[in-house]
């Protein structure tokens, strides 16, 4: 069935660059999706990827997808502590958007 | 900004018991959804909805569970018979067309059941 693996936690030093990596198993996802979540809030979408790209950019978020490995990452640019967050990686099959576990980022000062 | 609002925000109840969670979606979406986490796990799909009825749903949805959209604005999901194990955080969540890809998610309704 589908599945969404990513890693649980990474920490990073405000100012440098974040990279939340993601696997995923269904090779017809049409999206490809990155949520962020603070404490006791909801799902905010941050950005998606339409399957047949391999990048996109939005101000300090990049997101870039390997099709063939089925690999997901997401860059955060210039980390800031309002970045502290669990990143859920997501993939759309069919009618359902199936999530991973979350990356819980951790900023150092 | 259009946002998808769920009532209430929190609920205790009893084993045993039943619950309505409500969700309005943003407005002139079509696609909506019912997604749980339980505290520190991962966000699990329940259903998805679509013109009026069940389009997909997952093994966590079974009988003991129910959606609804009575009136055109609403979809609520209703559990019956709470067991301890129901306690999670409940997003809805809805999109507009299919080929968007974006689907925004609700600020979830705590269910606790003691």
């Amino acid at each position: 069935g589908e599945d969404v693996e990513q890693s649980l936690f990474l920490s990073v030093r405000e100012g440098d660059s974040s990279v939340i990596n993601c696997t995923y198993t269904d090779s017809s996802s049409t999206y490809l999706y990155w949520y962020k979540q603070e404490p006791g809030a909801g799902l905010q979408l941050l950005t998606y990827i339409f399957s047949n790209m391999d990048m996109k950019q939005d101000q300090r978020l990049t997101v870039l997808l390997n099709k063939k490995d089925k690999h997901l990452s997401l860059r955060i640019a210039d980390t800031q502590t309002g970045d502290s967050a669990i990143y859920f990686c997501a993939e759309r099959s069919d009618d359902k958007i199936i999530f991973g576990k979350g990356t819980r980022l951790h900023i150092l000062p | 900004e259009p946002e998808v609002t769920q009532t209430p925000s929190h609920q205790v109840t009893q084993m045993g018991q039943e619950v309505i969670l409500r969700c309005v979606p943003i407005s002139n979406h079509l696609y909506f959804y019912w997604y749980r986490q339980i505290l520190g796990q991962k966000v699990e799909f329940l259903v998805s909805f679509y013109n009026n009825e069940i389009s997909e749903k997952s093994e966590i949805f079974d009988d003991q569970f129910s959606v609804e959209r009575p009136d055109g604005s609403n979809f609520t999901l209703k559990i019956r018979s709470t067991k301890l194990e129901d306690s999670a955080m409940y997003f809805c969540a809805s999109m507009g067309q299919a080929n968007t890809g974006e689907l925004f998610f609700g600020e979830g309704s705590r269910l606790t059941v003691l």
